[in-house]
């Protein structure tokens, strides 16, 4: 049953510090998606990414985030320095181009900001 | 861009009764459906979609419909469960592979 896997699952840092997540999206997708979900907004997109290239990151705060895919098999997303408001639920989620619009999620990255 | 709207924000149903969760969009070239259920904690796990070309899709106890006319389509439960119980979003296609997202409808489910 192949899944998205994400890590780490939980995340407590404290103001100012760098917080890496990774993502590992099914083998042989070609879409990649980051989610942050808070109670307040909801499932907001971060970035968007296709054949490894980025496509999409406006949802993005581009003084302190950052995403990139250095193979098909590692998606990342660093906060740079990192808020209390980043504290949210970082979903990372995988899709093929030929399927339009399906996307699988991963289990979630937990960040918390002190 | 598309805006996708769920109603109602939270839904409470006797079990073995049906739920019935309403969304719309904006787009008219939506042309992907899909419905993720997300229970506490948990990721958003896809149960089912529809696309453009069809107007109703079954899978045992859900099942969603589409009015391509009216821009909404919905998701309904048979014989609900109390694992039925969880948050349910809706979401429509924007292009390029991304899609919208609703704020999500919690469902609970009475034993």
């Amino acid at each position: 049953d192949a899944r998205v896997t994400q890590t780490p699952r939980h995340k407590v840092t404290e103001m100012g510090q760098e917080v890496t997540m990774r993502c590992q999206p099914i083998l042989g997708h070609n879409t990649v998606f980051w989610y942050r979900q808070t109670m307040m907004q909801g499932l907001e997109l971060l970035a968007y990414f296709r054949n490894r290239a980025p496509l999409d990151d406006s949802g993005m705060p581009k003084d302190r985030f950052s995403a990139e895919m250095p193979d098909a098999t590692l998606a990342t997303l660093k906060i740079q320095p990192s808020e209390p408001r980043d504290s949210a639920v970082y979903f990372c989620a995988s899709g093929l181009v030929l399927s339009e619009g399906e996307q699988y999620f991963g289990p979630g990255t937990r960040l918390t900001v002190t | 861009g598309e805006n996708v709207e769920q109603h109602p924000s939270t839904l409470s149903v006797q079990e073995g009764d049906s739920a019935v969760i309403k969304c719309t969009y904006s787009d008219s070239a939506s042309n992907y459906f899909p419905w993720y259920k997300q229970e506490l904690g948990k990721r958003p796990q896809l149960i089912i979609d529809i696309r453009s070309n069809v107007g109703e899709k079954k899978d045992q106890r859900i099942a969603v419909t589409l009015n391509k006319t009216a821009k909404h389509f919905s998701l309904h439960i048979t014989e609900t469960q109390p694992e039925d119980s969880a948050v349910y979003f809706c979401a429509a296609s924007s292009g390029n592979n991304r899609l919208a997202f609703g704020k999500g409808n919690q469902v609970v489910v009475i034993p």
